[in-house]
């Protein structure tokens, strides 16, 4: 099975500020990566699919890019709405397998 | 504008069946894509358990294949999950959720197993 490693697992920055996720996947994937984001008590919404496209109605401050191997999820400038978890997940090869999320949160 | 929305019980005993149904509005599954269930135990990541197309043709995840089941009622424009002989591992928030993108989600069902 592909596997995804996501990290850092938590992360703490100010508003503002520029935060970045990695995910790599244990094979070759293409570009076949959705990013979602995760708020409490709610479902993953998707933010970014096919690794680089912002989905619609999705702020211009999120962005991905990677192919292959090698992801990166970026916030350009950190929102107070933008704490939530964020997940990688892979949908080349069953089971389509999903990052262990990233907590993120306000300095 | 697409909508999904589970439902079923929320208590399931330990061995039984665990049933849920995903109602779709705004748009026909039998106009395409799949359709899919995810899990997620509290506090917990994310598993993809398995998927199906309005044709019936699924996919499953490997590691439930042997407990898991999804139909598709076309007429209904609605999806089933059936995941038998449960324990309390199995106990999670499930979502449905249109496939391959995961583009539009349900709000989730809570099923805990439990005696």
């Amino acid at each position: 099975d592909i596997q995804m490693t996501q990290s850092p697992s938590s992360l703490s920055a100010s508003v503002g500020d520029r935060v970045t996720i990695t995910c790599q996947a244990s094979q070759d994937i293409s570009n076949y990566l959705n990013w979602y984001q995760q708020k409490p008590g709610k479902a993953p919404k998707l933010l970014i699919y096919d690794a680089s496209n912002l989905e619609t109605g999705v702020p211009s401050r999120f962005s991905g890019s990677g192919s292959g191997t090698d992801f990166t999820f970026t916030i350009s400038s950190l929102q107070p709405e933008d704490i939530a978890t964020y997940y990688c997940q892979q949908y080349d090869n069953l089971p389509y397998p999903f990052g262990q999320g990233t907590r993120l949160e306000i300095k | 504008q697409v909508q999904l929305q589970e439902s079923g019980p929320g208590l399931v005993k330990p061995s039984e069946t665990l049933s849920l149904t995903c109602a779709v509005s705004g748009y026909s599954i039998s106009s395409g894509y799949y359709w899919g269930w995810i899990r997620q135990p509290p506090g917990k990541g994310l598993e993809w358990i398995g998927s199906i197309y309005h044709s019936g043709s699924t996919y499953y995840n490997p590691s439930l294949k042997s407990r898991v089941t999804i139909s598709v009622d076309t007429s209904k424009n609605q999806f089933s999950l059936k995941l038998s002989s449960v324990t309390a591992a199995d106990t999670a928030v499930y979502y449905c959720a249109r496939q391959p993108n995961f583009d539009y989600w349900g709000q989730g069902t809570l099923v805990t197993v439990s005696s």
